[in-house]
């Protein structure tokens, strides 16, 4: 059974930085693309960034491009998200998401699994 | 960038059938994927590729695609389809994944 269980939210203050983590399970994560999705209290699904299988391949939301970083550790099934000039707007629960696709290199997929995600809340 | 627009709710008695709509540019093209998410709890998917349902989603939930409008289709609605609904694209002219505005389905 896949089991995503994000981590490393927390309170922050404007331009600070966090580091948010995915724990996968349950498959083979070194095979799937992986995704950051938001969601701000009271609003709608904002996709993030994505990353290959291979960490090859990478996107970006024009919204965090520059300020976010998507990683990934093949090797201990965790995605990473390094998140840095913190805004009062990003505030959110932050979700990671599994792509459907097995070894998809790029393009159209669908989020099959996803975590519970973990809230990042910029407060001075 | 691609905008999906969705009607920001829909009610419905049960029994009936709940019809969600999900526009943009070029529809018919691309892709469409849906999620239902209920309060407190992550997004599930529903339908992907337009009609395709994974495993463990009633036949009662369908997907169509045609010109430039999607639509969701939820037939014989129970007090549990009541949720938020996003459509999901992908936008290949930009590499960005787009989501719809969302609708709240309410069950009268």
């Amino acid at each position: 059974q896949v089991h995503l269980v994000e981590s490393g939210g927390g309170v922050v203050q404007p331009g600070g930085s966090l580091r948010l983590s995915c724990a996968a399970s349950g498959f083979l994560f070194n095979n799937f693309g992986m995704h950051w999705v938001r969601q701000a209290p009271g609003a709608g699904l904002e996709w993030l960034t994505f990353i290959r299988f291979d960490g090859a391949t990478t996107y970006y939301a024009d919204s965090v491009k520059g300020r976010f970083t998507i990683s990934r550790d093949n090797s201990r099934n965790t995605l990473f998200l390094q998140v840095s000039s913190l805004r009062p707007e990003d505030t959110a629960l932050y979700y990671c998401a599994k792509d459907m696709i097995f070894g998809k290199l790029t393009g159209d997929d669908a989020f099959d699994a996803w975590g519970q995600g973990t809230m990042v809340t910029i407060s001075s | 960038s691609y905008v999906l627009t969705q009607p920001p709710s829909v009610s419905v008695a049960p029994g009936k059938t709940a019809r969600i709509s999900c526009g943009g540019k070029n529809f018919g093209r691309r892709s469409v994927h849906w999620y239902q998410q209920k309060p407190g709890q992550a997004p599930v998917l529903l339908i992907y590729y337009d009609s395709d349902r994974p495993s463990g989603i009633p036949e009662r939930i369908s997907g169509a695609n045609s010109g430039n409008t999607a639509t969701l289709s939820i037939s014989r609605v129970e007090a549990g389809d009541e949720a938020d609904y996003y459509c999901q694209v992908w936008d290949d002219d930009i590499d960005h994944y787009v989501f719809g505005t969302g609708t709240k389905v309410t069950v009268l």
